[in-house]
């Protein structure tokens, strides 16, 4: 299956700092991808769809401004949390549709970004 | 609004017995069905979807599960259940191409030698 990558995979940080987490799609392009948020022993729930060449779609609750989404290429969508505080420690994960044959697209998820705020 | 329903937090079988998650779903239009599985500080990997044609779809590492419409369920299941398939299973749909998965809320699958 198609491959998706996410750097760093733990971060710890300071409370006011910020963090940038990148998902790249490492045999694939991508027009969409989407970052998700699970808290411990919790299901996914989607933060954005980030779209190449335009700004990011957030879902209702979600804070632009202190999650900042870039789609900088078909390939490499990042996530920053800024001036993170300890409610945002979290597992983020983002990914990414691939289609292949004509029974629609498969999402493949990258392996995750802990984060801690400290 | 799309939904997903997977009834049971735990799910507990003895190695080289069949196993079944549950899932039901809720969508307006032709469901695009999924199930991954996610092991400790992982992202998910992806086991089977349906989208059209056959119900009974097989998967990765011997899973299979059956989509019925009439039932709404999509119920993930394996003839014999392995110590390694212990893990977090997760049942998504979506009604569009491209489009965000909406996720259950996942079950532990744990399996006893």
């Amino acid at each position: 299956g198609a491959v998706v990558s996410q750097h760093p995979s733990r971060v710890i940080c300071k409370s006011g700092t910020s963090v940038k987490i990148e998902c790249r799609s490492l045999d694939f392009q991508a027009t969409t991808m989407f970052w998700y948020r699970q808290f411990p022993k919790q299901s996914l729930m989607l933060m954005a769809t980030s779209n190449e060449g335009s700004k990011a779609t957030y879902e209702q609750g979600v804070e632009k401004d202190k999650f900042l989404i870039n789609h900088a290429s078909l390939t490499l969508s990042t996530l920053t949390v800024t001036s993170a505080h300890p409610e945002d420690s979290s597992f983020y994960i983002c990914s990414a549709p691939h289609l292949a044959g004509v029974k629609g697209d498969t999402q493949y998820f990258g392996p995750g970004t802990r984060l801690t705020v400290l | 609004a799309q939904s997903v329903a997977q009834p049971e937090d735990q799910v507990n079988v003895a190695e080289g017995n069949p196993l079944t998650v549950k899932c039901t779903y809720s969508v307006s239009g032709n469901p695009y069905l999924f199930w991954y599985v996610q092991y400790p500080n992982r992202g998910l990997q992806f086991l089977l979807k349906y989208i059209t044609g056959d119900n009974l779809v097989k998967g990765s590492y011997g899973f299979e599960a059956e989509f019925n419409k009439s039932q709404t369920s999509f119920h993930l299941k394996k003839p014999s259940a392995l110590v390694s398939d212990s893990a977090l299973y997760f049942c998504a749909v979506r009604d569009q191409a491209g489009t965000a998965l909406i996720f259950g809320k996942g079950t532990t699958l744990s399996v006893s030698s």
